[in-house]
């Protein structure tokens, strides 16, 4: 099994809203990430967990919370955010935080926030 | 710090012609190079990677990549595309003393003509 799982697919919200995105590997990998893609951009990275603790927060806003409750399952949760936020959100995991292992990439979810 | 420079924001081509895609990046320190695919509403496939040994690296779908330090550049070819390979394409790079962290070129799209 090499796939790694988001859940929703698409998810619109307003700026009161509170969700969470969902993303789940079953690889045994220990590193997993969140990347936000804008259209026609690369994707840009948010948080890196390195063994169940977050490793990297490339200063993202506290209105994106992340979690990882346990090895193979990685949690986005939103709060107050902003219709600038909207964007296909991508989780990817590897075998180990290292320049050497592939990382391999959900379909992601695609985030609209009115 | 590092880079990554796409020459070409858009590619368009014939079906059954050959194709480059041309990828530069600046860096001071030993880096190993990457290339993914990412086909409309889809997450990032990866293509191929360079991390040591030979130059000349063979990926999936009949693509195929040169790694060249003196040039420090990383082209993308493919000897005969297909309809089927349209889609966006990234160049990514990572130091050696950044652990698993990916930059990324800002993407080519290939973009396959009948």
């Amino acid at each position: 099994d090499t796939e790694v799982t988001q859940t929703p697919k698409h998810l619109v919200m307003g700026m009161t809203n509170k969700k969470s995105l969902k993303c789940e590997q079953h690889m045994g990998h220990r590193a997993m990430y969140w990347y936000k893609q804008k259209a026609k951009k690369p994707p840009e990275l948010m948080f890196v967990y390195s063994y169940e603790k977050l490793s990297i927060n490339e200063s993202v806003p506290s209105r994106f919370s992340p979690e990882c409750p346990n090895s193979s399952l990685l949690n986005l949760h939103l709060h107050a955010l902003q219709p600038e936020d909207s964007a296909l959100y991508l989780c990817a995991s590897s075998q180990e935080f290292n320049p050497y292992n592939e990382q391999f990439f959900g379909p992601g979810t695609r985030l609209t926030v009115l | 710090a590092q880079s990554v420079t796409q020459l070409d924001s858009q590619v368009p081509v014939f079906e059954e012609a050959p194709v480059e895609l041309r990828c530069n990046y600046s860096s001071s320190v030993s880096v190993y190079l990457f290339w993914y695919v990412q086909y409309p509403n889809q997450g990032l496939q990866l293509l191929l990677k360079y991390l040591s040994g030979s130059t000349l690296v063979k990926g999936i779908n009949g693509f195929e990549a040169e790694f060249n330090k003196s040039q420090t550049s990383f082209h993308l070819r493919k000897p005969s595309v297909h309809i089927s390979d349209t889609a966006e394409y990234f160049c990514a790079v990572r130091e050696y003393n950044q652990g698993g962290k990916l930059i990324f070129g800002q993407g080519t799209e290939l973009s396959v003509k009948p």
